[in-house]
């Protein structure tokens, strides 16, 4: 079991290149979320899914897709890279939205 | 606007002594309360957790204080350890279902 798994965990994108977070669990969750980590900022959700098929936006979500076509995985696209998604971002997964379970994170810079 | 604060951005305490980590919340419609703890370079982990229906839960070293009339809640830790160096999150919900609002965290240093 190994939880919540993210790759890479860690990238340095040029400015407008495009690229995909990966994330995957193995605990047949059904909530899975993005968040991202800046300094002084805490956590911020990205977007979020409470089921395969389902997505909505949280707080920050220009720049980024989503989509969930399993139970299992929800990656994140960066569409087109910009130093200000220079962030530390977290994938989470959770069976109802409380207990939510961290994976280790991907430490993204964009030059 | 920030409907979850955590006013204070670091806390430093003896070892041994107790930690007191407060929140402070807006939304009146949040009825599930958690703390997380977070280790440099490592994802957050779930600490302890609140309903809204109860004013008090207790883990191990770990105690919530719920004060909705305030909308404050705490986290305190007896006794203290070096190993309970991290940041810590606050983070609220409303509603089965809802998405987990998050506070900025505050950065606890326990002095050996």
């Amino acid at each position: 079991n190994a939880g919540v798994t993210q790759t890479p965990k860690f990238q340095v994108l040029k400015t407008g290149q495009s690229m995909t977070l990966q994330c995957a669990q193995d605990m047949n969750h059904e909530y899975m979320s993005w968040y991202r980590q800046d300094p002084g900022m805490g956590l911020r959700l990205i977007h979020y899914s409470v089921g395969a098929g389902i997505t909505d936006q949280g707080e920050v979500p220009n720049g980024y897709n989503v989509s969930r076509s399993t139970t299992e995985d929800f990656p994140l696209r960066l569409l087109s890279a910009a130093p200000s998604q220079t962030s530390v971002y977290f994938c989470a997964s959770s069976p109802t939205n409380t207990e939510a379970f961290f994976g280790q994170g991907t430490r993204l810079t964009v030059v | 606007d920030q409907q979850v604060k955590q006013n204070s951005p670091s806390l430093s305490v003896q070892e041994g002594r107790i930690s007191i980590l407060n929140c402070d919340y807006t939304n009146s419609m949040f009825d599930y309360f958690l703390w997380y703890k977070k280790y440099p370079a490592e994802g957050p982990t779930f600490l302890i957790s609140i309903s809204s229906i109860k004013d008090k839960n207790e883990d191990g070293r770990f105690t919530v204080f719920l004060n909705k009339s305030a909308k404050h809640l705490s986290l305190h830790i007896v006794p203290s350890q070096p190993g309970d160096s991290a940041v810590y999150f606050c983070a609220a919900r409303s509603g089965s279902g809802s998405k987990l609002t998050f506070g900025k965290g505050i950065t606890l240093s326990v002095r050996p």
